[in-house]
């Protein structure tokens, strides 16, 4: 039971370049979420998903997509990186609502 | 939507002094409060949570406090140890809706040996 996986811990991005922040659950958690850490704003919503096949937007969702096809994977997708989006980035899920998260590691994320 | 707030931002206390965090949230809707603890480097762990049927929970030296009227909660921390040094965030949600959780700013706990 590997928990929250995430993938790549670390990237560096130029501008303009996109990519996949992967996240994968074996717990068979039907509610999964990325959030952004900056310091001094604590975690904000990105997307979030319901289930497979229900996704939607959360607090600063511009530049991000996501899509949920399976119950174990919710990538996040950077469409076109900008320095904005330097950040920590967490993926977390929870079996039900009103259940605390289980979150991933985290992936550092720095776009120059 | 909702809204959390948190305070202090920053909090020394000596080794074996008690911690108070506090947290307002804005949406009377918000039915559940998780705290999560975040150590240097590490991903934030839940620690305790409280419903809105709850007024109290204890969990060894760490206790939660709600007040529904005045929509805030407290985390208390007593005989603070070295280790519980880390980032403190408050949480709410409406576990009625669909897990959208919107976390405070967080605290930086600073225990002092």
């Amino acid at each position: 039971n590997a928990g929250v996986t995430q993938t790549p811990k670390f990237q560096v991005l130029k501008t303009g370049q996109s990519m996949t922040l992967q996240c994968a659950q074996d717990m068979n958690h039907e509610y999964m979420s990325w959030y952004r850490q900056d310091p001094g704003m604590g975690l904000r919503l990105i997307h979030y998903s319901v289930g497979a096949g229900i996704t939607d937007q959360g607090e600063v969702p511009n530049g991000y997509n996501v899509s949920r096809s399976t119950t174990e994977d919710f990538p996040l997708r950077l469409l076109s990186a900008a320095p904005s989006q330097t950040s920590v980035y967490f993926c977390a899920s929870s079996l039900d609502r009103g259940v605390g998260y289980t979150f991933g590691s985290g992936t550092r994320l720095t776009v120059v | 939507g909702e809204n959390v707030e948190q305070h202090p931002s920053t909090l020394s206390v000596q080794e074996g002094d008690s911690a108070v965090i506090k947290c307002t949230y804005s949406d009377s809707a918000s039915n559940y409060f998780p705290w999560y603890k975040q150590e240097l480097g590490k991903r934030p762990q839940l620690i305790i949570d409280i419903r809105s049927n709850v007024g109290e929970k204890k969990d060894q030296r760490i206790a939660v406090t709600l007040n529904k009227t005045a929509k805030h909660f407290s985390l208390h921390i007593t005989e603070t140890q070295p280790e519980d040094s880390a980032v403190y965030f408050c949480a709410a949600s409406w576990a009625g809706g669909y897990q959208k959780v919107t976390f405070g700013t967080g605290t930086k706990l600073q225990v002092i040996p």
